[in-house]
């Protein structure tokens, strides 16, 4: 069955800081999305890649799909409080409606 | 606004209780899931419905149940079979497609007493 790796599983940065969130998956991707969570909430969407080499922007926050579609990236630019949470990436529907998660990263920005 | 409305936000459950964690979401979404989460784990599927009436159980369906009578809501009962129950559960929705993101409500945390 697919899976879902991500890393690092924690970060901390200093607020200005640029960072990088990884997203590995043990088989082709053909839906990957980006997910914010704040402690004890739901997932906010952040945003979905679809064809290999997509690359994405949603104000200081760009995620990229590699050509071979098994990896993503999240990548913060100028980290601020405001970016810290937990970052999961997920992926699906495959085969009858079923998504999968990595299991997340946590993110603290230091002000 | 669209949304998925979960409540309670949260819950505490007596031995041998049963209890009913409710997911009504107002987006004309098909499908609908429920997800647990805990500490270091990522989300794990107890069910999921793709169309009223039917459902489908998911990775950890034992000790829980649900049920799909409207395509607005599905609500999750967590029984007292369930040994372990506590932990944070997520609902979620998207549209009947290929690919598509799902839509997630704000969560129950179910705690024993």
């Amino acid at each position: 069955s697919q899976e879902l790796e991500q890393s690092p599983q924690s970060l901390i940065v200093q607020e200005g800081k640029n960072l990088t969130i990884n997203c590995t998956s043990s088989k082709t991707l053909y839906g990957l999305y980006w997910y914010k969570q704040k402690y004890g909430e739901g997932l906010i969407f952040l945003m979905m890649l679809q064809k290999g080499g997509e690359e994405k922007s949603h104000e200081k926050i760009t995620a990229k799909l590699d050509e071979k579609k098994q990896q993503s990236s999240l990548h913060i630019t100028a980290s601020q409080p405001s970016h810290a949470g937990i970052y999961l990436c997920g992926a699906g529907p495959s085969g009858t409606y079923k998504y999968i998660f990595g299991t997340g990263t946590r993110l603290k920005v230091l002000a | 606004d669209g949304g998925i409305t979960q409540s309670p936000k949260y819950l505490f459950r007596k031995e041998g209780q049963n209890v009913t964690l409710s997911c009504e979401q107002n987006l004309n979404h098909d499908a609908m899931y429920w997800y647990r989460q805990d500490p270091g784990q990522g989300l794990r599927l107890i069910y999921y419905s793709q169309i009223v009436n039917d459902f489908q159980k998911g990775d950890i369906a034992e000790g829980y149940s649900v049920s799909r009578e409207k395509k607005e809501s599905f609500p999750l009962t967590v029984t007292s079979a369930q040994k372990n129950p506590t932990a944070f559960y997520l609902c979620a929705s998207c549209l009947e497609s290929t690919v598509k993101p799902q839509h997630f409500g704000d969560g129950t945390r179910l705690s024993i007493l």
